[in-house]
């Protein structure tokens, strides 16, 4: 199915440990967004990207990096994890950030940080 | 600050009963959506709102945006265990990035 595609669906990380959330989008969508999704806090985005090779912080941004070498991938790394950063993470795209055609969201990656 | 808050935050009702949940700002939005999500995954667009004081209807789903773009409510009619999930609404107000609500998480039992 077209769409945002995330990998992993769940990971358990030892506190210290490094990873990569992967997304991939097939729609040829110039925006990608990462957000995270924790209880009684909503979505937050974390990063955010314009177009190839663009990256701009959102509202929760330390802790993590991205990058977007090619258009249809933001990845969103976390260098030495914490236990504050156990949450679902979403990735999303969409044509442009002020869109009325919404974000098309991937089905998220469940983290947790022991 | 949170620019949209919902309410109410958790709803549980019996299958055929109505609903209403709200979403409201004291900002002025040049656009709304609502999104449904389920358990284990992503949110899911459902409607755009950009006039104030449209109305639009999803099946049994409808949609309003206030008049004065600052507050939207969606209504559910014979709610049904399928409506289950958080409905979040989401918008973009003056020089804020797109925010999304607070969220109201229905249950719909049979």
């Amino acid at each position: 199915n077209a769409g945002v595609t995330q990998t992993p669906k769940f990971r358990v990380l030892k506190t210290g440990q490094s990873m990569t959330l992967l997304c991939a989008q097939d729609m040829n969508h110039e925006y990608m967004y990462w957000y995270r999704q924790d209880p009684g806090m909503g979505l937050r985005l974390i990063h955010y990207s314009v177009g190839e090779g663009t990256t701009a912080k959102g509202e929760v941004p330390d802790g993590y990096n991205v990058s977007r070498l090619k258009k249809q991938n933001f990845l969103l790394g976390l260098e030495s994890a914490a236990p504050s950063q156990t949450s679902v993470y979403f990735c999303a795209s969409s044509y442009s950030m002020l869109t009325v055609d919404g974000y098309t969201f991937g089905s998220g990656t469940r983290l947790t940080v022991v | 600050t949170q620019l949209l808050e919902q309410s109410p935050q958790f709803l549980s009702i019996q299958e055929g009963e109505n609903l209403t949940v709200y979403c409201n700002s004291s900002s002025v939005f040049s656009s709304l959506q609502w999104y449904r999500q389920e358990p284990g995954e992503g949110p899911v667009l459902l409607v755009t709102v950009v006039t104030g004081g449209e109305v639009k209807k999803l099946k049994r789903l409808t949609f309003q945006f206030g008049d004065a773009r600052k507050d939207s409510s969606l209504h559910i009619t014979a709610a049904q265990p399928g409506d289950t999930g958080l409905y979040l609404c989401a918008g973009t107000s003056g020089t804020y990035k797109y925010i999304f609500g607070t969220g109201t998480r229905l249950k719909v039992l049979a």
